[in-house]
């Protein structure tokens, strides 16, 4: 069975351009979770999915953040303009809410280094 | 809010030794679930063991095991015959199943030596 699967693995750009993070979930799994793990620190959640709908974007920066997931399976988080503070690890997850139990498989993430 | 502390920034030990990594949390909660995940250079966040908070047996996978002691909100996590491959940042988590989403600790760096 795949994993979550992301790209790019590292992204490079100058303060005040636009990027964006591409997220495939595992198949089946209806909740997309987006973190952002900063250096030396755990990672903190940004947004949540239940299938197409965002649950919890309470820690999302919306005035430079977005998210989408589109027909509730791939997922596209983006920044535009970004800032320095931006620099960090951008890691995706997904779970299959089944009972009590709600396991998050994560993926590989994106290193994003601002400059 | 919940609050994960992991008070061992780093640790050291030789192969094939056992090592433990200690966490605490803070909840007001009485349904929940605490996770261990690994981090290795590659950034890869690996599920190592899970534990439901209702659960009085502690969980045990493989040469992974836990001491849950729900009273003193304390999750150690115990790596026996430890091996070149458990080099990694390793993340004590909180889950409270009406927040959905996991409260990571700082991570305790596990260096193995041969």
């Amino acid at each position: 069975e795949a994993g979550v699967v992301q790209s790019p693995r590292y992204k490079i750009i100058e303060k005040k351009q636009p990027v964006a993070f591409w997220c495939n979930p595992i198949s089946g799994h209806n909740t997309l979770y987006w973190y952002r793990q900063n250096l030396g620190q755990g990672p903190e959640l940004l947004i949540r999915y239940e299938n197409e709908e965002a649950v919890d974007d309470s820690q999302l920066p919306k005035d430079r953040f977005s998210a989408e997931r589109l027909k509730g399976v791939d997922s596209t988080l983006k920044i535009q303009p970004a800032e320095l503070g931006d620099s960090a690890v951008y890691l995706c997850a997904s779970s299959l809410r089944a009972g009590g139990t709600d396991t998050q498989y994560f993926g590989p993430g994106t290193r994003l280094t601002v400059l | 809010a919940q609050t994960v502390t992991q008070s061992q920034p780093e640790m050291s030990v030789q192969e094939a030794e056992t090592v433990t990594l200690s966490c605490t949390y803070d909840t007001s909660e009485n349904n929940y679930y605490l996770f261990w995940y690994k981090q290795p250079p590659s950034r890869q966040m690996i599920l190592v063991i899970r534990q439901e908070a209702y659960k009085q047996q502690n969980a045990t996978e493989n040469r992974f095991s836990v001491n849950f002691q729900k009273a003193a909100k304390s999750f150690s996590l115990k790596i026996s015959d430890s091996q070149l491959g458990d080099t990694a940042m390793y993340f004590c988590a909180f889950y409270r199943w009406g927040a959905q989403k996991l409260v990571f600790g700082q991570g305790t760096r596990l260096t193995i030596n041969p």
